[in-house]
């Protein structure tokens, strides 16, 4: 069975400190994809990031980056000098190929506080 | 502007009430989703459809009742509801079945049920 763990209930960190959130999985499928959503207080969630099994080659978009390590089944987000906008809940989610469907299993989330 | 626009933002209903919510894409995707999202609770996938036919109902109870007349809209039909069900409520779409794009969320309807 398919399983996201995300063991940082909540974070605080001041303006401009670094942070990273964790997100460990668990899939029986050798193929499988790998999501980043961020919830604002507005409500929506809104996506980051895709990865997929076979492409471990970690990313960078601006102040966010992102690991992959199959290894230990991690998939960790960090942010650099965080800013007070970064303050939401963080999700992480996996899906696995061989539903016929986009079924998504999200983990508990971390809500990230930014203090100015 | 969200391409998935939910509405109403806010319900408040009786026990005894009978209300819709709405969910409407105009994004071209053909995979829509209704998502529970309690206080302290992971999200909750309640059901999914695909091309308009429902492929998932996550056990969920009568109470909550499903429609989709089209691949652009989905409706969550709620009456006689209990307090416990007050949550924020998901609607998300995806392009195209098994494809694995990730998924476009509306702003939710927070529900609160008295």
């Amino acid at each position: 069975a398919q399983k996201v763990t995300q063991a940082q209930t909540e974070i605080s960190v001041v303006e401009k400190e670094d942070v990273t959130l964790d997100c460990v999985y668990e899939t029986r499928d050798t193929t499988y994809y790998l999501f980043w959503y961020k919830q604002p207080p507005s409500g929506e969630l809104v996506f980051l990031i895709r990865r997929n099994s076979f492409d471990e080659q970690n990313e960078i978009s601006g102040r966010y980056s992102w690991n992959f390590q199959k290894s230990t089944s991690s998939f960790n987000f960090t942010i650099t000098a965080s800013q007070v906008v970064d303050s939401a809940v963080y999700f992480c989610a996996l899906s696995e190929e061989e539903t016929s469907y986009d079924k998504v299993i999200f983990g508990p989330g971390t809500s990230l506080s930014v203090i100015p | 502007e969200t391409g998935v626009t939910q509405t109403p933002r806010h319900l408040v209903m009786g026990m005894t009430n009978k209300k819709s919510l709405k969910c409407e894409q105009h994004l071209g995707h053909n995979a829509m989703y209704w998502y529970k999202q309690s206080a302290k609770k992971p999200l909750e996938l309640m059901f999914v459809y695909n091309f308009k036919e429902q492929t998932e109902n996550n056990s969920v109870p009568s109470r909550f009742s499903p429609e989709c007349p089209n691949s652009s809209h989905l409706f969550l039909h709620l009456h006689t509801l209990q307090p416990e069900d007050s949550a924020l409520y998901l609607c998300a779409s995806s392009p195209l079945q098994g494809t694995n794009y990730g998924y476009t969320f509306g702003s939710g309807t927070r529900l609160t049920v008295v």
